[in-house]
């Protein structure tokens, strides 16, 4: 089957650096994808990642390992407004996109 | 960037009643978009591809009788939920991927609608 697994729950002071972490099991593979999302409203795009390495945009990273099945997102400087849901997801052989669960990040001041 | 806009943002209906909800992609033509349904502290349930000018395809599990979708033209897509039981209160957010960008491209979320059946 195809699976996306990500931890529920993360926190992180303000101004500090948090890794969130991805690993996938799908049927093919057509890139990944980091999302956020504030509570009560829809998600909105971070990042896509196809190639192995590492995507910088701002303060957030992306990274990708295809042979390990493995992404991770990097967010520097957190700031409160970064308190979300982040979410991973990889489209598989067949363009659609598989969903994980979401991880909670939780900022303290 | 591309923008989809969804409405009702929120909706609450009596039991047995039918809500529609609608998706507009506001400065690009999507053939297709998606129909998705979040439960509270869960993730992202895809619920069915809509094709523009043909039928939609559900996932395993959905009722299509129950959660009509219509396609109608390329910058609409229409799901309305049959009568409603109190356990299809959800969160239901609508994509459309810009065809511009290519199949690999950003998806483009509205702004979802949370329905409530009483």
């Amino acid at each position: 089957g195809q699976n996306i697994d990500q931890p529920t729950e993360m926190t992180a002071t303000e101004g500090a650096i948090v890794q969130i972490n991805c690993t996938y099991q799908t049927s093919g593979f057509n890139g990944l994808f980091w999302y956020q999302q504030h509570a009560g409203e829809a998600p909105t795009f971070l990042s896509y990642n196809v190639l192995d390495g590492l995507e910088e945009k701002g303060r957030f990273s992306s990274f990708l390992s295809r042979s390990k099945g493995y992404s991770y997102l990097l967010l520097k400087e957190l700031q409160m407004k970064d308190s979300a849901s982040y979410l991973c997801a990889v489209m598989d052989s067949n363009y659609q996109l598989i969903w994980g669960a979401g991880t909670k990040l939780i900022i303290k001041p | 960037g591309a923008v989809v806009s969804q409405h009702p943002s929120r909706v609450i209906c009596k039991s047995g009643t039918s809500v529609k909800i609608e998706c507009r992609s506001l400065d690009f033509q999507a053939t297709t978009m998606f129909w998705y349904r979040q439960f509270p502290k869960q993730s992202l349930m895809l619920m069915a591809t809509s094709n523009e000018g043909s039928k939609a395809t559900y996932e395993q599990g959905v009722e299509k009788d129950k959660f009509l979708i219509n396609h109608a033209s390329l910058t609409l897509s229409t799901l309305t939920v049959t009568s409603a039981h109190p356990e299809d209160s959800s969160f239901y957010i609508c994509s459309a991927r810009d065809p511009g960008t290519g199949d690999t491209g950003e998806l483009f979320f509205g702004e979802g609608s949370r329905l409530t059946v009483l």
